[in-house]
């Protein structure tokens, strides 16, 4: 999983700031899953991007939360006005897509903490 | 409601013991997947499972799918330190690769 990259490891943001996650799939992915793990709790989907498209944003909260998947660049998970019920870790995966979706590989994920 | 269970929540093991932890439904599920996450890190993917009543052997690790693919097993042979993690389970519903994970097994190998 070192080959898909997040950052930052750890954000901390106050009330009402905005939150923005990066994520860079490894080579040659297309595909990119996000995850939220709250503690105690196991991973739960988010949303299913492929180069500048939402495929599935099922899992998405309707309010404050975003995401992309540009062209060029990093996948981003974007948070506005963060509450302290969002601090957890957020993962990224990427797959190869087509027939090998599930074979998903994760990033080392981002904590974040809302104060 | 949890859609994956798995057992136990917690397993505390002398170095050398066997262990099996469970992942069980009542869903039919594509495909399975197990990944072992270690602390402030990401899952790493151990293994696939999409048929049936497969078998997957990796190294010491012994996987099993249910033959209504709603459950899977993970035997782990003479345990190690280096085995100690949470081993998460995941099923894959569909064909978008949406994945499901249990809560995981905390388990933990004492030397």
């Amino acid at each position: 999983n070192a080959g898909v990259m997040q950052n930052p490891r750890h954000l901390v943001r106050r009330r009402g700031q905005e939150a923005r996650l990066r994520c860079s799939p490894m080579k040659g992915h297309s595909h990119v899953y996000w995850y939220r793990q709250l503690p105690e709790e196991g991973l739960k989907f988010m949303v299913y991007l492929q180069k500048e498209n939402i495929i599935d944003e099922s899992g998405m909260p309707k309010e404050r939360f975003s995401a992309e998947f540009p062209k060029e660049g990093p996948s981003i998970l974007r948070i506005q006005q963060v509450v302290r019920g969002d601090s957890a870790a957020y993962f990224c995966a990427s797959s190869p897509g087509l027939l090998a979706k599930n074979i998903q590989y994760f990033g080392a994920g981002t904590r974040l903490s809302v104060l | 409601t949890q859609l994956l269970e798995q057992s136990p929540q917690f397993l505390s093991i002398q170095e050398g013991e066997n262990l099996t932890v469970y992942c069980n439904s009542s869903s039919v599920f594509s495909s399975l997947q197990w990944y072992r996450q270690e602390p402030g890190e990401g899952p790493v993917l151990l293994v696939t499972v999409v048929t049936g009543g497969e078998v997957k052997k990796l190294k010491r690790l012994t996987f099993q799918f249910g033959d209504a693919r709603k459950d899977s097993s993970l035997h782990i042979t003479a345990a190690q330190p280096g085995d100690t993690g949470l081993y998460l389970c995941a099923g894959e519903r569909g064909s978008q690769g949406n994945l499901i994970f249990g809560k995981g097994t905390k388990l933990s190998v004492k030397p």
